[in-house]
């Protein structure tokens, strides 16, 4: 089974308007760290937002936001007000295991967003 | 600019050589992660290390091969390299794994072309 999956290859939205990139996550570890990067065409891999298992509030951080829902093991990403500059690719990744302990990092395969002016 | 280095940016070589690709993590990180990303692979983990030791690994091929030296910067040899070796190489590194400042700081990268 996959341990991260995005089901969007990809997507288009328009600018100003809100886009939600999917996530869902597979694991039986109680501890647990979820993350969102963003992969502009230059190549690097740029870190957006945070979610730990034991959170209790959704992450936030400017115009990103996690819509994590841990009992349908899903991990969103919210982008409000899309700029042109938000085209690029969206890696979700996972990473378990506790601290101290063997621990592995997943990431998804991706989606592609383009923002349309 | 995310406080990761690596180097070099760009390397071609041959098939069946050796190279070592280099990483300095973020000031006062203690852990290095290095991944492979490839066309066809997407992005994968190859191997963690933390304040030297290594700490966990991934789908790291047994021709490759890392360090953690004591001014924990890191190295990635790759050697009797394939065409199929062609990749962009990623160093990150964070604070410490499983805490609140696991967040991983990727550097710009290392594209690698075998020939």
């Amino acid at each position: 089974a996959q341990k991260i999956t995005q089901t969007q290859p990809g997507m288009f939205v328009q600018e100003k308007e809100a886009v939600t990139l999917d996530c869902t996550y597979d694991t039986s570890d109680p501890s647990y760290g979820l993350f969102w990067y963003k992969q502009p065409s230059s190549g690097e891999m740029i870190f957006l937002i945070y979610q730990g298992s034991y959170d209790q509030q959704n992450a936030t951080e400017g115009r990103y936001s996690l819509n994590f829902q841990k009992a349908r093991k899903s991990a969103n990403l919210v982008i409000s007000a899309s700029q042109l500059g938000d085209s690029a690719m969206y890696f979700c990744a996972m990473r378990e295991g506790a601290s101290g302990g063997y621990q592995k990092v997943t990431f998804g395969t991706g989606t592609k967003l383009q923002v349309i002016p | 600019d995310s406080g990761v280095t690596q180097t070099p940016k760009h390397l071609i070589t041959a098939t069946g050589q050796r190279v070592t690709l280099r990483c300095s993590p973020r000031s006062g990180d203690l852990s290095v992660y290095w991944y492979q990303q490839s066309l066809d692979q997407g992005l994968q983990f190859l191997i963690q290390y933390y304040n030297g030791e290594e700490r966990a690994k991934g789908n790291i091929l047994e021709r490759f091969s890392a360090q953690q030296f004591p001014d924990l910067h890191s190295e990635l040899n790759l050697s009797s390299l394939e065409l199929g070796d062609s990749a962009l190489y990623f160093c990150a590194s964070s604070v410490a794994p499983g805490t609140r400042q696991e967040t991983q700081y990727f550097g710009p990268g290392t594209r690698l072309l075998v020939l």
